[in-house]
C-alpha cells in the first residue's frame, strides 16, 4: 500500500526555525515533493529530493532518507506568511504518479 | 514561461445538476495534465490524469469524467453532481518532474 504520515499541526514562533516532518510508504520511489498551501489557494511548488541529503533553497531546507522513509522541511528565520499548509508528496509507482500527504497546518505567532 | 487557467473560480451547483470545469495550459507543448479534488480539512486526492490528447486515465471510481479535446486543454464534467461533489478542484501540470498548480475551482453542491 501507499502512506504518507505528517503532523496535522505545528505552532511556532516568528523568527524561529521549525522542521516538519513527513513519512511514507509507497510501492516504488521517484522522489519526494513539499508544496506550500495558503487557505484557499492553490499549493505551490518549494522543494525536490530524489537522493538523500538536504536541499536548501534561501529560508527553506529539504531533508530525504529514502532508507528511513523520511523527510522534513525546514523552515528558517520563520515570518508570519509562512502561516499555512505544508504538503509533503511522494512520486511513485510505474506511472510517477503523486500521492500527497494531509498537510501540516503550521502557526507562525508573533 | 508557463502558465495554467482554471474556470470558473467559484460554483454554486444543485445536485443532480451538470458540471464543466475547464484548464487550459500556456507556454509548453504536449504537457501530463491532471484533475486533483481537496475536500474541505482532506489531502489532494487525484482523480484523473492525462498524457496527450483523447488519453485519459482515471484513478478512483466516480461519477466525473475526463476530456482533453486540444493538447493543452483538460476538462472535468459530471452529469449529475452528488452532495459529495464538493470541494476544491485543482488542474495541475508536471514539468521535468515537479507539478504546477492552477489556481483552482471550489465548487458547493447543494
Amino acid at each position: 500500500g501507499q502512506n504518507i504520515d505528517q503532523p496535522t499541526e505545528m505552532t511556532a514562533t516568528e523568527g524561529a526555525i521549525v522542521q516538519i516532518n513527513c513519512t511514507y510508504q509507497t510501492s516504488g520511489f521517484n522522489g519526494l515533493f513539499w508544496y506550500q498551501q495558503h487557505a484557499g489557494e492553490a499549493p505551490t511548488f518549494l522543494s525536490y529530493n530524489v537522493l538523500d541529503g538536504l536541499e536548501e533553497k534561501g529560508r527553506f531546507s529539504s531533508f530525504l532518507s529514502r532508507s528511513k522513509g523520511y523527510s522534513y522541511l525546514l523552515l528558517k528565520e520563520l515570518q508570519m506568511k509562512d502561516s499555512a499548509s505544508y504538503l509533503c508528496a511522494v512520486m511513485g509507482g510505474a506511472t510517477n504518479k503523486l500521492i500527497f500527504g494531509t498537510g501540516t497546518l503550521l502557526a507562525v505567532q508573533p | 514561461s508557463q502558465t495554467i487557467h482554471q474556470w470558473p473560480a467559484t460554483l454554486v451547483q444543485p445536485v443532480g445538476s451538470p458540471l464543466s470545469l475547464e484548464c487550459t495550459v500556456e507556454g509548453t507543448s504536449n504537457p501530463n495534465l491532471y484533475w486533483y479534488r481537496q475536500a474541505a480539512g482532506r489531502g489532494l486526492q487525484l482523480l484523473f490524469y492525462s498524457v496527450g490528447i483523447g488519453q485519459i486515465s482515471s484513478e478512483v471510481p466516480q461519477n466525473l469524467s475526463a476530456s482533453r479535446p486540444q493538447d493543452r486543454q483538460f476538462i472535468l464534467s459530471s452529469k449529475k453532481l452528488l452532495l459529495s461533489d464538493s470541494g476544491f478542484y485543482l488542474c495541475a501540470w508536471s514539468g521535468a518532474y515537479e507539478q504546477y498548480f492552477g489556481p483552482g475551482t471550489r465548487l458547493t453542491v447543494t
